[in-house]
């Protein structure tokens, strides 16, 4: 089945800690987006990507870091600059302009402990 | 301007009754406009999508109402059940530029009351 896979499910982060949220797609889609879900606060960008080895800042983007070697994979890391990490986060693809519908993974829990 | 405004933030209604969610934007070279259901704990998922050149879609129980002129758009459930119970986002793109990200409403968290 076509799909978004991130891992994990649920993420425990010590204070100064970087982690990495894991985004796999095979839909083939072009592009991809990383999201955070605060409660009362919606869906906002932290980064999305169009093509590989190529990718933009979103609206919240300081403290987390992409990159974009396959067309599959859009991994992202929470850094230790990022000081208030606990949220959830959403990963998303998309395919050319002509088809704008997102298709979302399941999530990433983040905690820090 | 980028936003799309989305009301209310919460939403109760009994079983049957038909919830509407109501979303604003300002953009007027938005050209997609499509909608998002997400349970707890779940990524959203496309639920109904509707263009600029159609007032109205309808698929199953949803329906979007779009005005164009007002710059404004609506979810209807029609004889919402307790399993409709969730977060609602709307959304709005536009192909300009090459560009296709969603800007998304805040969201209305809904509960179908038995």
């Amino acid at each position: 089945d076509g799909g978004i896979t991130q891992s994990p499910k649920y993420l425990f982060r010590k204070e100064g800690q970087n982690v990495t949220l894991s985004c796999e797609q095979n839909l083939n889609h072009d592009a991809m987006y990383w999201y955070r879900q605060d409660p009362g606060q919606g869906l906002r960008l932290i980064y999305y990507s169009q093509i590989v080895n190529d990718f933009q800042k979103g609206d919240i983007a300081e403290g987390y870091s992409v990159s974009r070697e396959k067309k599959e994979s859009f991994p992202l890391t929470v850094t230790s600059a990022q000081k208030n990490p606990t949220a959830f986060y959403l990963c998303a693809s998309s395919m050319s302009p002509e088809n704008y519908g997102y298709t979302f993974g399941s999530g990433t829990r983040l905690t820090v402990v | 301007q980028q936003q799309v405004k989305q009301s209310p933030q919460s939403l109760i209604v009994q079983k049957g009754g038909i919830p509407i969610i109501n979303c604003a934007y300002e953009n007027t070279a938005f050209d997609y406009f499509p909608w998002y259901q997400q349970f707890p704990g779940k990524g959203p998922a496309l639920l109904i999508a509707i263009r600029p050149d159609v007032s109205e879609k309808k698929e199953g129980r949803f329906t979007i109402s779009f005005n164009k002129s007002a710059k404004q758009f609506s979810l209807h459930i029609m004889d919402s059940q307790p399993g409709d119970s969730a977060t609602y986002f709307c959304a709005a793109s536009y192909s300009g530029a090459g560009s296709y990200q969603l800007t998304f409403g805040k969201g209305t968290k809904l509960s179908v009351i038995p």
